[in-house]
């Protein structure tokens, strides 16, 4: 299956920890990546490979996977983090790649 | 620095065709495969396909085989996307994506800035 599931929107208190998950068959074999995407911009990577930053991502910002189930946390949730989620995974056994329908994140 | 820049917004009436451009500078072009995204006013990102680092394949999802081309001119380096037969579905923000990859699996980084393609009669 080439389908990334993740719920559509999530919120969490200002400081709080805050996790978003994504499911996939895909993500048995593969790890996923991570965007994030605030209004009017392009995504940007936050987390990659098995949990890896880019240079200039907080270290709030960490990745896990375990089974089908990917999830990307963030441990003292700031304002600026408020911004859609998506993870993105090659299929399983295809070459084509797939994102998940994205998350909204809230930070009250 | 690593940069994608994309070409400006593009408005078109239905049936027509319209071509992106997405160059690349600060990295060896021809080392690294490129992904096509795009994304529909408030929805989410839909992948639409992958050129290969010489230019000489690519791989294009399934929703999108019959009208998308991509090409690459690696004197440039800069990677196309034509869309052909456009409908108001098709108005959205695409998106170049450089693809990095390791044994773990594969991202997207960086992003070029979008190219709005509008679609009305």
């Amino acid at each position: 299956s080439s389908e990334l599931t993740q719920d559509p929107a999530v919120s969490v208190a200002l400081g709080q920890t805050v996790t978003i998950t994504c499911q996939g068959d895909s993500l048995r074999r593969f790890y996923p990546s991570w965007y994030q995407q605030k209004p009017g911009q392009a995504p940007i990577l936050v987390i990659y490979s098995k949990n890896d930053r880019p240079s200039g991502i907080p270290d709030r910002f960490s990745g896990s996977k375990s089974g089908d189930t990917a999830s990307l946390t963030i441990t003292g949730a700031q304002a600026e983090d408020e911004a859609d989620y998506y993870c993105n995974s090659r299929d399983s056994t295809r070459s084509l790649w797939v994102f998940g329908g994205g998350t909204k994140l809230t930070v009250l | 620095q690593v940069q994608l820049v994309q070409s400006g917004t593009e408005v078109k009436k239905p049936g027509a065709s319209v071509k992106v451009s997405c160059k690349a500078s600060g990295y060896t072009f021809t080392s690294h495969y490129m992904h096509w995204v795009r994304q529909a006013p408030g929805q989410g990102l839909e992948w639409m396909g992958l050129m290969f680092p010489r230019g000489d394949n690519v791989i294009y999802a399934e929703n999108f085989q019959d009208r998308v081309t991509l090409t690459r001119d690696t004197s440039t380096s800069t990677d196309y996307l034509e869309l052909t037969s456009l409908r108001s579905e098709d108005t959205a923000v695409y998106y170049c994506a450089r693809d990095i990859s390791s044994s773990y699996g594969w991202w997207f980084d960086p992003w070029g800035q979008g190219t709005l393609v509008t679609v009305s009669s």
